[in-house]
């Protein structure tokens, strides 16, 4: 079956930047596209960006713009997403979802306080 | 960007009794290829969402047909006809038609149920 692990939760200080990991096991990796989406505490579900495992292009919603690179390692079939210049309100579960977002990752938790 | 607003956005309901859930979108969701784009999710209390409906109306593998959705344009319906304790959380609808960036996939603001 379709499965999602990322990696563990992250805390950091304002400024830095933070790396999460998405490890696709159940499928063939590279024939879905991967999407992003952060959940901050209490709050909805915001769309980050999307990345084609396959070649490696990406599409990022504009208010991440320049903070964001998503990335892939097909030899390991996983997905990276990298936000920079961190601040308070990027604390937030983040997610990996499969294309359709029908199946999601577990979330990883990023802390950003000083 | 296209603005998703779900009412209620808090959902009482007696168990055995039916929910229902609006989502309407600020565009039409047809998409160029005839298909809406329209998806609802379920977010359980301290799970990752889970999608219940995709293109409307088409429910998800393992998705008890308690739930349904319905909906075209820009008005969408995602309907409990009995309500069951498992299904507390919050509902979201989001659109997958007006994409890719700049104009990105959007949610609503969620709709939380809850048992009274």
């Amino acid at each position: 079956q379709v499965q999602l692990v990322q990696s563990g939760a992250e805390v950091k200080k304002p400024g830095a930047s933070v790396k999460v990991s998405c490890k696709a096991s159940g499928y063939t990796f590279t024939s879905y596209y991967m999407h992003w989406v952060r959940q901050a505490p209490g709050q909805g579900l915001e769309w980050m960006g999307i990345i084609n495992p396959s070649g490696g292009s990406t599409s990022y919603a504009q208010k991440f713009q320049g903070r964001v690179t998503m990335t892939r390692d097909t030899s390991t079939s996983t997905v990276y997403m990298e936000l920079s210049s961190l601040r308070s309100e990027d604390t937030a579960v983040y997610y990996c979802a499969r294309d359709g977002l029908a199946a999601w990752g577990q979330g990883t938790l990023v802390t950003v306080s000083s | 960007d296209v603005v998703m607003t779900q009412s209620p956005l808090s959902l009482p309901v007696t168990l055995g009794q039916p929910a229902s859930i609006s989502c309407r979108s600020s565009q039409s969701l047809v998409y160029s290829d005839g298909n809406t784009y329209l998806n609802w999710f379920q977010q359980r209390p301290g799970q990752s969402p889970r999608r219940l409906i995709y293109k409307v109306s088409n429910r998800d593998s393992g998705v008890p047909d308690r739930f349904s959705g319905s909906g075209s344009g820009t008005d969408f319906t995602l309907k409990i006809s009995r309500v069951e304790a498992e299904d507390v959380g919050v509902y979201y609808c989001m659109q997958g038609t007006h994409w890719p960036p700049p104009k990105p996939i959007t949610f609503g603001q969620g709709t939380r149920l809850e048992i009274k």
